[in-house]
């Protein structure tokens, strides 16, 4: 088992680029989550899914949208990248209550 | 959501046990106590969670006061590689909030 994987682990974009994050689990989750986190904070969560086809809001959902067409995927895009959104992003899937497993971490740099 | 606090650093002698406090007093009765760790800048790993009891498992304990608004996880025997920042989550409706969490070091 791979676990949480995500594609990819660095990028730089210039303000006003678009991309899109991969996050992919092996592990039949239900749950799947986008959060990132800043320099000396706490992750903050950004959109999550409680199944394929269902997308909700977290707390910091502006600038991002996500898609969840498979179960096992979940994509997290920037359509208009700024400064602001300069942070690592994590994915992290689950079969709640239980415990969520995290992937290693995207590091976007927006100049 | 219910907000947890806890305190923002800590320190502990290596081979003692680490007691990490945390306060949840917005509680609801449906919602767990969870507790993760990030090392360096990894993703952050499990360690445990409760509801209502005492929990332990080969990483930690998890002591909940019996009103459930406040909770301490214990590592029994506290090495370097526990060096991390620790943070106390309520789980409510299928999503954790992260708050600043505690960092912890653990000294020779």
């Amino acid at each position: 088992n791979a676990g949480v994987t995500q594609t990819p682990k660095f990028r730089v974009l210039k303000t006003g680029q678009s991309m899109t994050l991969l996050c992919a689990q092996d592990m039949n989750h239900e749950y799947m989550y986008w959060y990132r986190q800043d320099p000396g904070m706490g992750l903050r969560l950004i959109h999550y899914s409680v199944g394929e086809g269902t997308t909700a809001k977290g707390e910091v959902p502006d600038g991002y949208n996500v898609s969840r067409l498979k179960k096992q995927n979940f994509l997290l895009g920037l359509e208009s990248a700024a400064p602001s959104q300069t942070s690592v992003y994590f994915c992290a899937s689950s079969y709640p209550p239980h415990e969520q497993f995290f992937g290693p971490g995207t590091r976007l740099t927006v100049l | 959501d219910a907000k947890t606090t806890q305190p923002p650093s800590m320190d502990c002698a290596e081979g003692r046990a680490a007691n990490l406090p945390c306060n949840h007093s917005t509680i609801s009765g449906n919602e767990y106590v969870y507790w993760y760790r990030q090392i360096h800048s990894q993703g952050p790993q499990y360690i445990i969670h409760g509801l209502k009891n005492n929990e332990t498992n080969e990483m930690a304990s998890l002591i909940i006061t019996e009103d459930r608004k406040s909770s301490t996880l214990i590592l029994p025997h506290a090495t370097l590689r526990d060096t991390a920042v620790y943070y106390c989550i309520v789980w409510s409706v299928g999503k954790l909030i992260f708050g600043q969490g505690t960092e912890l070091s653990v000294k020779p």
